[in-house]
C-alpha cells in the first residue's frame, strides 16, 4: 500500500538553527501538507501546499517557516531559526483530492530544539 | 474556531466488553476521519465518513456519522488487547484546502 515517508524520523538541533524536514508524498496525490504535535497536545494543521503554492496557513505557520516542492518527489518544510517551542513531531500529508477526500499521514520527524 | 470534542479522553476496560467514542461539534463538516495513532508515529487512518447518518463498518468497529453532520461515533464490540490505542477523530470543513480540525483524541486501554 503506498505511504507517505519522512526523514529524519527524530532530529535534536541547538536553538537558532535552520531545520529542514523531508517527506515524499503518495506519488499520485496533488494535495500536501504538513501537521506538528506538541507532545501531549493536538494534531495542529500548519500549511496545506498545491500546484505549487501554498493553499492555506495556519497562524502557527509565520515567515520561520516555508515549505517547497522541489522536485517532482520530495516536499520539504523547512524552520529557518529554531525555537524551543518548535519541538514536536512533525507529520507530513497527502491527498489525492482537497475536500471530502481522505488525508495520509506519515510516520512523522520528531524534532527537538535544544 | 472549530472545535471537535472528543469523549471520554480515557477508557480502560476488560476484554470483551463494548465500547464507544464520541466526537461532537457544533460545526458542519464535509467528512470526518477515524485514526488511530501509535506512540511515537503518524496517525493512520480508519476510516473516512462523508455522508450525514452514514454507518461504516470495520470488522468489531462500526463508524457512524451524524445526521446533521457534526458528530460521529465509534463504537467497539468485543474489544480485545490489540484495540488499546489512541483514537482520534478528525473533522474537514471542505472549505479549507484539506485542513483537518483534530479532536483531543481517546486513550483505549483494554485489559486481558
Amino acid at each position: 500500500e503506498p505511504e507517505v515517508t519522512q526523514t529524519p524520523s527524530h532530529q535534536v538541533t541547538q536553538m537558532g538553527q535552520e531545520v529542514i524536514l523531508r517527506c515524499v508524498p503518495i506519488s499520485n496525490h496533488l494535495y500536501f501538507y504538513w501537521y506538528r504535535q506538541i507532545l501531549g497536545q493536538k494534531v495542529e494543521f500548519l500549511v496545506s501546499f498545491y500546484n505549487n503554492e501554498i493553499s492555506e496557513k495556519s497562524e502557527i505557520f509565520d515567515d520561520q517557516f516555508s515549505v517547497e516542492r522541489p522536485d517532482g518527489s520530495n516536499f520539504t518544510l523547512k524552520i529557518r531559526s529554531t525555537k524551543l517551542e518548535d519541538s514536536a513531531m512533525y507529520f507530513c500529508a497527502s491527498s489525492l483530492l482537497v475536500s471530502g477526500n481522505t488525508i495520509y499521514f506519515g510516520e512523522g520527524s520528531w524534532l527537538t530544539v535544544v | 474556531t472549530q472545535l471537535l470534542e472528543q469523549s471520554p479522553q480515557f477508557l480502560s476496560i476488560q476484554e470483551g466488553e463494548n465500547l464507544t467514542v464520541y466526537c461532537n461539534s457544533s460545526s458542519v463538516f464535509s467528512s470526518l476521519q477515524w485514526y488511530r495513532q501509535e506512540p511515537g508515529e503518524g496517525p493512520v487512518l480508519l476510516v473516512t465518513v462523508v455522508t450525514g447518518g452514514e454507518v461504516k463498518k470495520l470488522k468489531r468497529l462500526t463508524f457512524q456519522f451524524g445526521d446533521a453532520r457534526k458528530d460521529s461515533s465509534l463504537h467497539i464490540t468485543a474489544a480485545q488487547p490489540g484495540d488499546t490505542g489512541l483514537y482520534l477523530c478528525a473533522g474537514d470543513r471542505g472549505t479549507s484546502y484539506g485542513k483537518l480540525t483534530f479532536g483531543q483524541g481517546t486513550i483505549l486501554t483494554v485489559h486481558p
